[in-house]
């Protein structure tokens, strides 16, 4: 089946500091990957969707200057968490969307603890 | 409104039981998806149904889709231990492919 690589898996960092998280498809060609957070014992909130080569789309109430996506070609993705504070600690994950399937092939998750 | 509500919150069976959970969802949608979650992993998918089917099977999973009453069933058959885990139902509307998640159900299957 297809794999999508995500990391880091978790990442501690101090407050004021960014991180980057990438995503990537490891054995297919993904025009459109989508960026989640999930807080624990919770469901998955879609945050932005990327679309590769153009600017990402991000869901009302997530900023975009806090979480900025890149997606510079068909198999990676990044998602840059800007002087990441305390409340941004959460659970970080990616999906890939194969062009012909309705299927998301999701990564293994990062998990974010900001100090 | 929430799009996707799976029931039970959590659910403990024994080893070799069926386990059934539920999704409802608000409103028409194009396809309903499952998805499985180990603790602090990522999901796999598991089945997708589209708003035209009634019934999918896969292995030991049953998906059964009522358009008509905006809910969808998902049966594990003869459940083993490393079924452990939290199931998700995800909606599809229209043609951007965004999947809008439940709030999952927690399977624990104790050996």
């Amino acid at each position: 089946g297809a794999v999508v690589s995500q990391h880091p898996s978790w990442v501690i960092c101090k407050s004021g500091t960014s991180v980057k998280i990438e995503c990537r498809s490891l054995d297919f060609q993904a025009t459109t990957m989508f960026w989640y957070r999930q807080f624990p014992k919770q469901s998955l909130m879609l945050m932005a969707t990327s679309n590769e080569g153009s600017k990402a789309t991000y869901e009302q109430g997530v900023e975009k200057d806090k979480f900025l996506i890149n997606h510079a070609s068909l198999t990676l993705s990044t998602l840059t968490v800007t002087s990441a504070h305390p409340e941004d600690s959460s659970f970080y994950i990616c999906s890939a969307r194969m062009t012909s399937e309705n299927i998301q092939y999701f990564g293994a998750g990062t998990r974010l603890s900001v100090l | 409104s929430q799009q996707g509500e799976e029931d039970p919150q959590a659910l403990s069976i024994q080893e070799g039981e069926n386990a059934t959970m539920n999704c409802s969802y608000k409103t028409s949608i194009n396809n309903l998806q499952w998805y499985r979650q180990n603790s602090g992993r990522g999901l796999v998918h598991l089945i997708l149904i589209r708003s035209n089917e009634r019934e999918k099977h896969s292995g030991r999973l049953r998906v059964t889709l009522d358009t008509s009453k905006k809910s969808s069933s998902l049966l594990i058959t003869a459940s083993r231990a490393a079924d452990t885990a939290s199931y998700f139902c995800a909606t599809v509307r229209g043609s951007n492919y965004k999947l809008t998640f439940g709030k999952g159900t927690l399977l624990t299957v104790n050996p």
